[in-house]
């Protein structure tokens, strides 16, 4: 078992809709989670990082964590073309540790 | 503000060459991480550095060093090259102890082993 799983997709929604991207872990010790946004030949860019867990908003952006069930989710409403990227789930330990991503979610939003 | 930058963007190197990765990290960051991403993969970590030590290491070969100069900039060096190495190789940059909230990722070095 990978210690952190993601649906590679591609996921392909229309303009609007709203998109529910999951990643799956297997260590305990994860305390920071955070989503990264990849656009095709460049660098991730942090979107949104929460500790332990809980939910937390940033415009169209909400991050969920659910430890007890080694879940975590982004939900990003009224999707927009621009939206169209690889998204990568990582975690890390309380000290920044261990830091692992997710192998990431190709997403297409149609216009 | 520059952001993070890499060179070279893109390199072709034969199977047993020594390669030569350079960042350089955003104003303000002190810390410089190595990642490596396979096509259709997440970035693995190679390993971090902080005041210009080695702070931290992925499951990586020895085949993979660096280091960390004092104005913060770092260079990642591959020895005897594998087919396998071919990869986006990312350096990121955050400030010590904030790494999950700072981090900054550079465009990345496409490294092409033939």
């Amino acid at each position: 078992q990978k210690e952190v799983e993601q649906d590679p997709g591609p996921l392909s929604v229309p303009e609007g809709a709203i998109v529910s991207l999951n990643c799956t872990y297997s260590n305990s010790a994860f305390q920071y989670f955070m989503w990264y946004r990849q656009y095709s030949r460049k660098g991730p860019e942090l979107l949104m990082y929460t500790y332990s867990s809980g939910n937390k908003e940033d415009g169209r952006f909400t991050a969920q964590v659910d430890k007890s069930s080694k879940y975590i989710s982004l939900f990003i409403r009224d999707s927009q073309p621009s939206d169209s990227a690889t998204y990568l789930c990582a975690m890390s330990d309380n000290y920044g540790q261990n830091f692992v991503f997710g192998p990431g979610t190709r997403l297409s939003v149609l216009p | 503000d520059a952001g993070v930058t890499q060179s070279p963007t893109h390199l072709i190197k034969t199977r047993g060459q020594q390669v030569t990765l350079r960042c350089s990290p955003k104003s303000g960051h002190d810390t410089v991480s190595w990642y490596q991403q396979a096509l259709g993969q997440g970035p693995q970590f190679i390993f971090q550095y902080y005041e210009e030590e080695e702070r931290q290491r992925g499951n990586f070969p020895d085949r993979f060093s660096g280091h960390q100069f004092p104005n913060y900039s770092s260079e990642l060096n591959v020895n005897a090259l594998l087919l396998g190495d071919s990869a986006l190789y990312l350096c990121a940059s955050s400030h010590a102890g904030r790494l999950q909230e700072t981090q900054y990722f550079g465009p990345g070095t496409r490294l092409l082993v033939l």
